[in-house]
């Protein structure tokens, strides 16, 4: 079946712009992670939903970044304000549930703030 | 806050050796998790240890997780250029909030 899908797969903008970044998940998945991947480092954990709700945003780095799962599946990650510092692969994983071990991560999108 | 940390930072290996990548926590875990990320690619789940001392084995790979549930290890017995990568370990403390190592990226020069 398809695995979890991220749009777009790069984005490009200037400092100071808005962006949002659409994960969807594998079908029947609860449970939904951010994560920010900068180059040589492992995934740094931003957000996890279970449904609909936030259960965890302690990794948002500030209030710039929000991020929503309206219907308990697709979830789009916000950054207000943009700054070169934001730039990073932002990767998006679902599972089972928040118990179930294995999460299923998608290809990421590449933010690249000028 | 929580801390996972990883050594060796890379690793050159001669295709045949062994590889050994070690994890280390600032806190208890209550499972740790083991993902390699192919270069260009994304992390891709191996495996999940949740019992002090386990040792659970896939074909070449051995995963541990010490006494403590605060180190964890990863071994691969003759490496293949098949294994070339990025291997993170990952652990979370009880929150489901995952908390993953920096890595350790293995070349296998053939």
């Amino acid at each position: 079946g398809a695995g979890v899908s991220q749009t777009p797969s790069n984005k490009v903008t200037e400092k100071g712009k808005y962006v949002e970044l659409r994960c969807d998940p594998i079908s029947g998945h609860t449970a939904l992670y951010w994560y920010r991947q900068s180059l040589g480092q492992g995934p740094e954990f931003l957000i996890y939903f279970q449904g609909t709700g936030a259960a965890d945003d302690s990794g948002l780095p500030n209030d710039r970044f929000f991020a929503v799962r309206p219907e308990g599946s697709v979830s789009t990650l916000k950054i207000q304000r943009t700054e070169r510092g934001d730039s990073a692969v932002y990767l998006c994983a679902s599972s089972l549930s928040l118990s179930a071990s294995e999460q299923f991560f998608g290809p990421g999108t590449r933010l690249t703030v000028l | 806050g929580q801390q996972v940390m990883q050594i060796p930072q890379y690793q050159h290996v001669q295709e045949g050796e062994d590889f050994t990548t070690y994890c280390n926590s600032s806190t208890t875990l209550s499972n740790i998790q083991w993902y390699k990320q192919r270069p260009g690619g994304h992390p891709v789940f191996l495996i999940q240890l949740v019992k002090s001392g386990e040792v659970k084995k896939q074909k070449r790979l051995t995963f541990q997780f010490g006494e403590a549930k605060k180190n964890s290890s990863l071994h691969i017995t003759a490496t293949q250029t098949t294994d070339v990568g990025t291997y993170f370990c990952a652990g979370d403390t009880g929150g489901f909030k995952t908390i993953f190592g920096a890595g350790t990226r293995l070349f296998v020069k053939a």
